[in-house]
């Protein structure tokens, strides 16, 4: 899994299993959280957020989870395809706000093997 | 509806030496901002701009300036170059920054290597 502060680590997985990608967060505070998708030569892409009144946010074959209690966050990847091959970050953030400063974790490595 | 667009994609620059970087965000979006992705030290906050102000900056030296138009356009300077700045910067836009549902967008970045 992924904790802001870490090397990144890497998962690996064949295709068409379940992937998932922990984060740990730091600030108890924080309550909206981002995972992005980074491809090699791209920038981060928009995954999919939850609020933190949500445990649980469902979108197209991803799924995120919320546990505030111990500050954990993680992200389901249902029938992973190589094109899922990524980095991949949470983000956690305070809402609302004046400022819109996003803290991003060091990201989690996702090996996806035809 | 076109995506964040940041322009040069590609810099190689040798020390002592300045450049800036032009970012144009998503139509519509008023909030920009800027980031430093590194191996070491991952995607660092750097400014982000708000209807040409800047409301939040990171802790960066003095090196590292921008700026945002009255379009919302951005571009940032960095000044007196060193080697340590190599890196992806990446630029990325927003909504209505602070609030829910508005992620930010980014673009593919410039990469920039001092020599």
């Amino acid at each position: 899994g992924e904790s802001v502060g870490l090397h990144l680590p890497t998962l690996s997985v064949q295709e068409g299993d379940n992937s998932i990608i922990n984060c740990a967060y730091s600030n108890s505070a924080s309550d909206y959280f981002i995972w992005y998708k980074q491809e090699s030569g791209k920038g981060p892409q928009f995954i999919i957020d939850i609020r933190s009144n949500m445990d649980k946010r469902q979108g197209q074959r991803v799924t995120v989870l919320l546990n505030k209690t111990v500050k954990h966050l993680s992200l389901q990847i249902a029938a992973t395809q190589p094109g899922d091959s990524a980095v991949y970050f949470c983000a956690e953030n305070i809402v609302p706000g004046g400022s819109y400063i996003p803290t991003f974790g060091r990201g989690t490595s996702l090996i996806v093997h035809p | 509806k076109a995506g964040v667009t940041q322009t040069p994609r590609y810099l190689i620059k040798t020390r002592g030496q300045q450049v800036t970087l032009s970012c144009s965000p998503i139509s519509g979006h008023r909030s920009v901002s800027w980031y430093q992705q590194t191996p070491g030290q991952g995607l660092q906050f750097l400014f982000e701009y708000f209807s040409e102000t800047q409301r939040n900056k990171g802790n960066f030296p003095g090196r590292f300036s921008g700026r945002q138009f009255s379009n919302s356009r951005s571009e940032m300077n960095v000044s007196t170059l060193e080697l340590g700045d190599s890196a992806l910067y990446l630029c990325a836009s927003s909504s209505t920054p602070g609030h829910y549902n508005s992620p930010l967008h980014f673009g593919n970045g410039t990469r920039l290597t001092v020599t």
